[in-house]
């Protein structure tokens, strides 16, 4: 197994600029989640989904949009990128079933480092 | 709102000294609690979890953590570091009572190894 797999590993991008980043993992987990990463800040949680076709907003949800049309993609797309939003963008994903109290593991990507000029 | 707060931010030692990192969270009811690490240039890996049961959980490497429920807290030990544990630490709690997974971290602990 891959794990969880992310795209691109570095992005740079311009103020206004869309663009998506890939999240994908082939463990048939129905949990993932989108972590960004910024210093003396730990790890904040942006979207998350548990299962396909259910999406649901993080702790910091704002610039971001997400979908899940298949249990193993969840992409993360910045519609008008800001420099607010250079940070290392973590995915993340773990079994579970949507009302069961698991509180299992999540296996992290390898993450993606974008720069909002 | 729940939180979890790392008390280190930055810590170093010298090889062979114990380590103690704090991790305390604010959240009433039942919790899972996990302690990730992340090395230099990778992604965040698992180094135990707690459940139920053993308060006490050993990990992977020699780390072990207590979970003490008194105090709402969840400490990170190992009684002799390597140069090799270099690295960010993060505390993180995941509530009961809903239908997710969802991870609450803390603000992480960054440890630096003196050989």
């Amino acid at each position: 197994n891959a794990g969880v797999t992310q795209t691109p590993k570095f992005q740079v991008l311009k103020t206004g600029q869309s663009m998506t980043l890939q999240c994908a993992q082939d463990m048939n987990h129905e949990y993932m989640s989108w972590y960004r990463q910024d210093p003396g800040m730990g790890l904040r949680l942006i979207h998350y989904s548990v299962g396909a076709g259910i999406t649901d907003q993080g702790e910091v949800p704002n610039g971001y949009n997400v979908s899940r049309s298949t249990t193993e993609d969840f992409p993360l797309r910045l519609l008008s990128a800001a420099p607010s939003q250079t940070s290392v963008y973590f995915c993340a994903s773990s079994s579970g079933l949507a009302g069961v109290i698991v509180g299992n593991e999540q296996f992290f990507g390898p993450g993606t480092r974008l720069t909002v000029l | 709102a729940q939180s979890v707060s790392q008390h280190n931010h930055h810590v170093i030692l010298s090889e062979a000294a114990s380590l103690e990192l704090g991790c305390n969270y604010s959240y009433g009811g039942t919790v899972n609690l996990f302690w990730y690490v992340q090395y230099p240039g990778q992604h965040l890996q698992l180094l135990l979890k707690y459940f139920s049961g053993d308060p006490l959980v050993k990990g992977i490497k020699g780390f072990e953590a207590e979970f003490i429920k008194s105090k709402f807290s969840f400490n990170l030990r190992k009684p002799s570091v390597q140069w090799s544990d270099t690295a960010e630490y993060f505390c993180a709690v995941s509530p009961y009572g809903g239908a997710t997974n969802k991870l609450i971290f803390g603000t992480g602990t960054l440890l630096a190894v003196q050989p």
